[in-house]
């Protein structure tokens, strides 16, 4: 199994609200990330953990908040998020995130702020 | 710091004509390199990568690509496009040493009938 989930596929919220996103995968990866993609940009890196721990924060505002609960899951929390913030939000997996894993990446859930 | 480019944002080909995406990398090391392809409202999907080894690179779906360090290049081809091939695609670079993997801007290439 070399697929990661992502929940919801959709979402739309306005400014006060509080949601969160949701990665899973169960191939044994100690790697993840969250990733923020415009229309007809690149991916531009958000967090990485690695087993479980926080080990980059690429600046990120603080209205996301990610949590890694255990080795499968992956949450994006987010609150008070402004409307340049609606973007397609990526997670991804690697085996231990040493330079040259692969990434596995889910497909996204298309964020939407008003 | 690591980089690529990819030169030209948009190709097109015609149905059956050679594919021919172009990345250069910038790095002081030996890097490791990526392609990935993107269908619309999809995430990324590996094509091949580069890490030491032999130069030419075979990957899913009839794509290579060719590492050559003399021109610090590492070009996507297929012999043959087919429709299914029209997508966004991006090389990318792994950074030694850390967790991150940089992305080039992306090509979309169209495919014609």
């Amino acid at each position: 199994d070399t697929e990661v989930t992502q929940t919801p596929k959709h979402l739309v919220m306005g400014m006060t609200n509080k949601k969160s996103l949701k990665c899973e995968q169960h191939m044994g990866h100690r790697a993840m990330y969250w990733y923020k993609q415009k229309a007809k940009k690149p991916p531009e890196l958000m967090f990485v953990y690695s087993y479980e721990k926080l080990s980059i924060n690429e600046s990120v505002p603080s209205r996301f908040s990610p949590e890694c609960p255990n080795s499968s899951l992956l949450n994006l929390h987010l609150h008070a998020l402004q409307p340049e913030d609606s973007a397609l939000y990526l997670c991804a997996s690697s085996q231990e995130g040493l330079a040259g894993d692969t990434q596995y990446f889910g497909p996204g859930t298309r964020l939407t702020v008003l | 710091a690591q980089s690529v480019t990819q030169l030209g944002s948009h190709v097109s080909v015609s149905e059956g004509a050679l594919v021919l995406l172009r990345c250069n990398y910038s790095s002081s090391v030996p890097p490791y390199l990526f392609w990935y392809v993107q269908y619309p409202n999809q995430g990324l999907q590996l094509l091949l990568k580069y890490t030491t080894g032999a130069t030419l690179v075979k990957g899913i779906n009839g794509f290579e690509a060719e590492f050559k360090k003399s021109e610090t290049s590492f070009h996507l081809t297929k012999p043959s496009a087919h429709m299914s091939d029209a997508a966004e695609y991006f090389c990318a670079v792994s950074e030694t040493g850390g967790f991150k993997t940089i992305f080039g801007a992306g090509t979309r290439l169209f495919v014609k009938a």
